[in-house]
């Protein structure tokens, strides 16, 4: 079965205090790994896209690295305004379009 | 670029009502999704359309929920009657085409009282 798993569930950060989020995937046929940040009351707001493994994109504080089974969300020297729930989601080479989602890190970043 | 607009932001109804959600895609976005996501969980494909015609249904549960997208443009989720566990958010999103990149707009909250 077509699995993402994200971890930790939670993440308390003090701010300045780099870190990072994981994303692990069980799938058959990789497609595309995609990031989301997504507010208290909001939908998820997309971040990254990455395709193959040893890429890398970046975004102000956030960093985005994929490997042939995971992922990593590095967040460097956080501040307040970056806590949020951070999801990843897969797409599969044989069904380009459906999202399979985790169930989320949720980031508290502390001043 | 206006993004995903969706409406009502909220609605609390009782069980057995009717209810529907409508959204507006991103201008030029051929393809628009329904997502459901439960309190604490990632949001879960329902439909997908590809401009008017519905072209991934199997999440849906058709017994209660229904979808149209008119035009291939705006589109409207129903379901009746709703039951205690549909209270969600519902999630509508747009992308340009298959398999690019998906735009979330804001969600509808339901409570089902």
């Amino acid at each position: 079965e077509d699995q993402v798993t994200q971890s930790p569930e939670a993440l308390r950060l003090q701010e300045g205090e780099s870190s990072s989020l994981n994303c692990s995937y069980t799938v058959s046929g990789l497609r595309g790994l995609f990031w989301y940040r997504q507010d208290p009351g909001k939908g998820p707001e997309f971040l990254f896209t990455l395709y193959s493994a040893g890429e890398e994109k970046e975004k102000e504080r956030l960093k985005a690295t994929l490997t042939k089974k995971e992922s990593f969300l590095h967040i460097t020297a956080p501040k307040p305004e970056d806590s949020a729930t951070y999801l990843c989601a897969v797409t599969l080479g044989y069904n380009t379009d459906k999202l399979i989602f985790g169930t989320g890190t949720r980031l508290q970043v502390f001043p | 670029e206006a993004g995903v607009v969706q409406s009502p932001r909220y609605k609390i109804i009782e069980k057995k009502q009717p209810v529907a959600f409508w959204c507006n895609p991103i201008s030029g976005h051929n393809t628009l999704y329904w997502y459901l996501q439960n309190l604490g969980q990632g949001p879960e494909l329902l439909i997908r359309y590809e401009n008017e015609e519905a072209v991934d249904d199997s999440q849906l549960p058709k017994d209660r929920f229904s979808a149209e997208r008119l035009k291939g443009v705006d589109s409207t989720l129903k379901i009746q009657p709703a039951e205690l566990g549909d209270s969600a958010v519902y999630l509508c999103a747009s992308s340009l085409e298959q398999g690019q990149t998906q735009y979330f707009g804001p969600g509808t909250r339901l409570l089902v009282l």
